[in-house]
């Protein structure tokens, strides 16, 4: 079946702009996560949501980055005022239920953003 | 604060060796624990977990992990490796309580492996 997709899979931007980075997780899937994952870097937590709150948003570098999921299903995180330290891979994840951990997430293949 | 140290960025074996790749966490109370690999261009995927019910996990493609308290660690292992486990692998922990998804991962650790 489909997993999680993302789009774009590669994104370049000039510092300053603003980017939207679309999650479709699998279908029924009620949890959603983004992370970050920089060069060399482990995954990092942003980001996750419960059906369409934003359950635990803690890990948000800062008001540059926002993320919606207004019908429980597509996520867009959003980058305002982009600098060239968001350089990244976003991973994004979905689960079939709540956090619990005999509900594995299942993670998409990123999306590389690159800022110039 | 829950960390995860995973020793050596990059491993390099010669198929058919044994395959350890090391995680030492940090936790004030015990956590769930993972192994996740990344093949080149993919997704993260499961290899294995650890949920408090049985030391020695196994996981898919012939890899396990004991988790040994006393030495916070969850190392992973393989018999013997294949081309095919060339990849990226994480190690990562989560709380056991709550939010079980947020999960806090090592910098990862590069198997190569040689023919």
């Amino acid at each position: 079946g489909a997993g999680v997709s993302q789009t774009p899979s590669n994104k370049v931007t000039e510092k300053g702009k603003y980017v939207e980075l679309r999650c479709d997780p699998i279908s029924g899937h009620t949890a959603l996560y983004w992370y970050r994952q920089s060069l060399g870097q482990g995954p990092e937590f942003l980001i996750y949501f419960q059906g369409t709150g934003a359950a635990d948003d803690s890990g948000l570098p800062n008001d540059r980055f926002f993320a919606v999921r207004p019908e429980g299903s597509v996520s867009t995180l959003k980058i305002q005022r982009t600098e060239r330290g968001d350089s990244a891979v976003y991973l994004c994840a979905s689960s079939l239920q709540g956090a619990g951990v005999n509900s594995p997430l299942h993670f998409g293949n990123g999306t590389r953003l690159t800022v110039t | 604060a829950q960390s995860v140290t995973q020793l050596g960025s990059h491993v390099s074996v010669s198929e058919g060796a044994l395959v350890l790749l090391r995680c030492n966490y940090s936790s004030s109370v015990p956590p769930y624990l993972f192994w996740y690999v990344q093949y080149p261009n993919q997704g993260l995927q499961l290899l294995l977990k650890y949920t408090s019910a049985a030391t020695l996990v196994k996981g898919i493609n012939g890899f396990e992990a004991e988790f040994k308290k006393s030495e916070t660690s969850f190392h992973l292992t393989k018999p013997s490796a294949h081309m095919s486990d060339a990849a990226e692998y994480f190690c990562a922990v989560s709380p056991i309580s709550g939010n079980t998804g947020k999960l806090i991962f090592g910098q990862g650790t590069t198997l190569q492996v040689k023919p």
